[in-house]
C-alpha cells in the first residue's frame, strides 16, 4: 500500500467550475499535509499546506484535512486554464522527516 | 524568497559515462538540501539528504556509489551519476528544504 494515493486522473473541468481532488494517505503518524502543481517538465510548485483538521483558504485554492479518515482535498474555485496541470498531494510524519509524494492527479480546465 | 538554481535542465548522455548536476543556493546558505527523483507519471521519490561538510544519508534503496553526492559549500550540492543506464533517465529535482524551495530539475536521459 502506498504512503499517499490519488486518482490520477485525468480530471477534466469547464473553465470557471470547481476543481475537487482528492488524496488519501495511510500513516496516521502523518502531521502535515502539502498540495503542490506541477506542470509539464517543470519542478513542483508549492501551493498549500494543512495542518490541523478542517478548511484552510487560500485565495481560489482550499484545503480541506480530515484525519480520522486519512483523506485530505483541494478544492479549485473558478478554474482557470493556466490551472491546468497535475497536482501532486504530500504527507510529512513528523517534521523533518519521512516526507511522501502521491502521484499526482492531471487536471485540464477546459476554456 | 528563497531560490535554488539547478543545472543542467536537461542533458543526454551515452550509457557508461557519468553526469553531475549542480544544485546552487543563491540567497541564502543551505547546510541541507534533498535531492529528488522522478520518473513519468509517477512520484518524487527522495534519494538523499546532502549535508554540507559531512556524508550525504541516502534513502533505501540507493545505491550510494551510483549516486554520488558532495556538499562541500553552503551553497552548492552536487549529484553525479555515475556509470549511467538508461534505467537511470529521469527527473532529478534538487531542493533546499524538504517541502518546498525546489530548483527546476534535471531531464536526464541515457541512451
Amino acid at each position: 500500500q502506498k504512503e499517499v494515493e490519488q486518482n490520477s486522473g485525468p480530471l477534466s473541468v469547464p473553465e470557471g467550475a470547481i476543481a475537487s481532488l482528492n488524496c488519501t494517505y495511510s500513516d496516521r503518524g502523518s502531521q502535515s499535509f502539502f498540495w503542490y502543481r506541477q506542470y509539464s517538465g517543470k519542478s513542483p510548485e508549492l501551493i498549500m499546506s494543512i495542518y490541523s483538521n478542517g478548511d484552510k483558504e487560500d485565495g481560489r485554492f482550499t484545503a480541506q484535512l480530515n484525519k480520522a479518515s486519512q483523506y485530505v482535498s483541494l478544492l479549485i474555485r473558478d478554474s482557470q486554464p493556466s490551472d491546468s496541470a497535475t497536482y501532486l498531494c504530500a504527507a510529512q510524519i513528523t517534521p523533518g522527516n519521512q516526507f511522501y509524494f502521491g502521484t499526482g492527479t492531471s487536471l485540464t480546465v477546459i476554456p | 524568497g528563497a531560490v535554488v538554481s539547478q543545472h543542467p535542465s536537461w542533458v543526454i548522455c551515452k550509457s557508461g559515462t557519468s553526469v553531475k548536476i549542480e544544485c546552487r543556493s543563491l540567497d541564502f546558505q543551505a547546510t541541507t538540501m534533498f535531492w529528488y527523483r522522478q520518473f513519468p507519471k509517477q512520484s518524487l521519490m527522495l534519494m538523499a539528504t546532502s549535508n554540507e561538510g559531512s556524508k550525504a544519508t541516502y534513502e533505501q534503496g540507493v545505491e550510494k556509489d551510483k549516486f554520488l553526492i558532495n556538499h562541500a559549500s553552503l551553497t552548492l550540492s552536487t549529484l553525479t551519476v555515475t556509470s549511467a543506464h538508461p534505467e537511470d533517465s529521469s527527473f532529478y529535482i534538487c531542493s533546499a528544504s524538504i517541502t518546498d524551495t525546489f530548483g527546476s530539475g534535471t531531464r536526464l536521459t541515457v541512451v
